[in-house]
């Protein structure tokens, strides 16, 4: 069955970066896309972006722009977020989730359990 | 960016009742980009509905969705205890893939 599993909890302080990582199992990698999605503690869902392991096209929010990476190693199966200079309003849990198909894109229908990053100084 | 604003913010119903949720985006969203998704308290959220109206794999027949444009609907037919927890509409039309602030089902 499809299964992502996430790196574990990640601690930061204000300005630092954080890389997420999600490793696939049971489909083929890279014929689905993978999106990050994060949630602020009592929060809603916040999209932040989406990766075709494939050919490593990405989009992101525009909110995120500049300080967000995606990549994917198809080797590996593993997909990575990197998040720069945060602040600490990005404490948050971090979800990556593939896509339920391959059209449309940006539907998470397959979720990892979630990797908490904590900003504090 | 399409916003999308979900009504209302918490529901108050008993078990064995019909709920309806409703989803308003900001401009018009394909039927074939809109889903629905349930949140349990300490879990990651879990696809219910896709292309508005489609039952992800396992999900029970009494959830249904439905709607077009800028307006759509969850229908639980008859509320359980366990249905009584969060719900989140999303699209996937343009980027970026936007989620709806949440319904609280109590």
């Amino acid at each position: 069955q499809v299964q992502l599993m996430q790196s574990g909890l990640a601690l930061r302080k204000p300005g630092a970066s954080v890389m997420v990582s999600c490793k696939a199992s049971g489909y083929s990698f890279s014929a689905f896309g993978l999106n990050w999605v994060r949630q602020a503690p009592g929060q809603g869902l916040e999209w932040m972006g989406w990766i075709s392991p494939i050919n490593g096209i990405t989009k992101s929010a525009q909110n995120f722009q500049g300080r967000i990476a995606l990549t994917a190693d198809t080797d590996t199966a593993v997909a990575y977020m990197e998040l720069r200079s945060l602040v600490f309003d990005d404490t948050a849990l971090y979800y990556c989730a593939r896509d339920f198909s391959q059209s449309p894109v940006g539907l998470p229908a397959y979720w990892g359990q979630g990797t908490l990053v904590s900003v504090s100084s | 960016e399409i916003v999308l604003t979900q009504s209302p913010g918490t529901l108050s119903l008993s078990p064995g009742e019909r709920a309806i949720l409703s989803c308003r985006a900001s401009q018009s969203v394909p039927t074939n980009s809109f889903a629905w998704y349930q949140q349990r308290p300490g879990q990651a959220p879990r696809l219910l509905i896709h292309g508005t109206s489609t039952r992800a794999p396992g999900i029970p027949a009494r959830f249904s969705g439905s709607g077009s444009g800028t307006d759509f609907s969850l229908t639980i037919a008859r509320l359980e205890p366990e249905d009584f927890v969060v719900y989140f509409c999303q699209q996937c039309f343009g980027p970026p893939y936007t989620f709806g602030q949440g319904t609280k089902l109590e």
